[in-house]
């Protein structure tokens, strides 16, 4: 069975400071890997995807980056953290690409940014 | 560009009572309709997904039609429980290329005893 891990479990964090969150998948080879924000009770919203090791395509701008070192890790990061920034950061997986296959998402991180 | 829209914020029920909340999409791609369920400070998890015109799908006492001639995919249950209280997320993944999940604004489903 694939698992899916993320880190930090949480975060506070200083605006200005960098971030990196990091997600890792088990039980699943090349893998279509997706990093997700949720504000606050609110809709998620795409921000990258990566179909193999070293690709990673961007759908929304939000002064982040992401890279994808490894098969089976994804890791999302900044320089330097805006209070727009806060929230809840999801990493999702799923098996075949293609509009028809379903994204299952892992436990989340939640930021904080003061 | 690919839309959903859901209930608006919060429906509130009493345990036992029938629930449906409205999913309605726009899409100029042949639409494939996940809903998602996310309780409190956890991840969201599949509940149901379609793409066949006219189907009802169930999982876990909840079912949906896919209605195109509508594009409609609403949620329902018969009998809510106190554990079905969570953010309920409609989305449509489109053919644009890569699998993009265009989530709705999501409907807190709250039930009391």
């Amino acid at each position: 069975a694939q698992t899916i891990h993320q880190w930090p479990v949480a975060e506070i964090k200083a605006v200005g400071s960098p971030l990196s969150l990091g997600c890792t998948i088990k039980g699943k080879s090349s893998p279509n890997l997706y990093w997700y924000w949720q504000a606050t009770g609110g809709t998620l919203q795409q921000l990258f995807y990566s179909i193999t090791v070293g690709q990673v395509e961007s759908v929304v701008q939000l002064n982040l980056s992401a890279s994808r070192p490894k098969d089976d890790q994804f890791i999302l990061s900044t320089e330097k953290l805006l209070l727009s920034h806060s929230g809840f950061y999801l990493c999702a997986w799923s098996q075949d690409w293609g509009n028809q296959d379903t994204q299952y998402f892992g436990p989340g991180t939640r930021l904080l940014v003061l | 560009g690919d839309s959903v829209t859901q209930t608006e914020g919060l429906v509130t029920l009493t345990k036992g009572l029938p629930v449906m909340l409205n999913c309605t999409y726009q899409t100029t791609y042949s639409p494939f309709l996940f809903w998602y369920v996310q309780h409190l400070n956890e991840a969201p998890k599949l509940l149901l997904k379609s793409s066949t015109d006219n189907k009802r799908t169930e999982h876990q006492g909840f079912y949906a039609t896919l209605h195109k001639s509508s594009s409609s995919f609403h949620l329902q249950k018969s009998s809510v429980q106190l554990s079905d209280s969570a953010l309920y997320f409609c989305a449509l993944s489109d053919r644009s290329g890569y699998n993009k999940l265009t989530f709705g604004k999501g409907t807190v489903l709250l039930v009391s005893p």
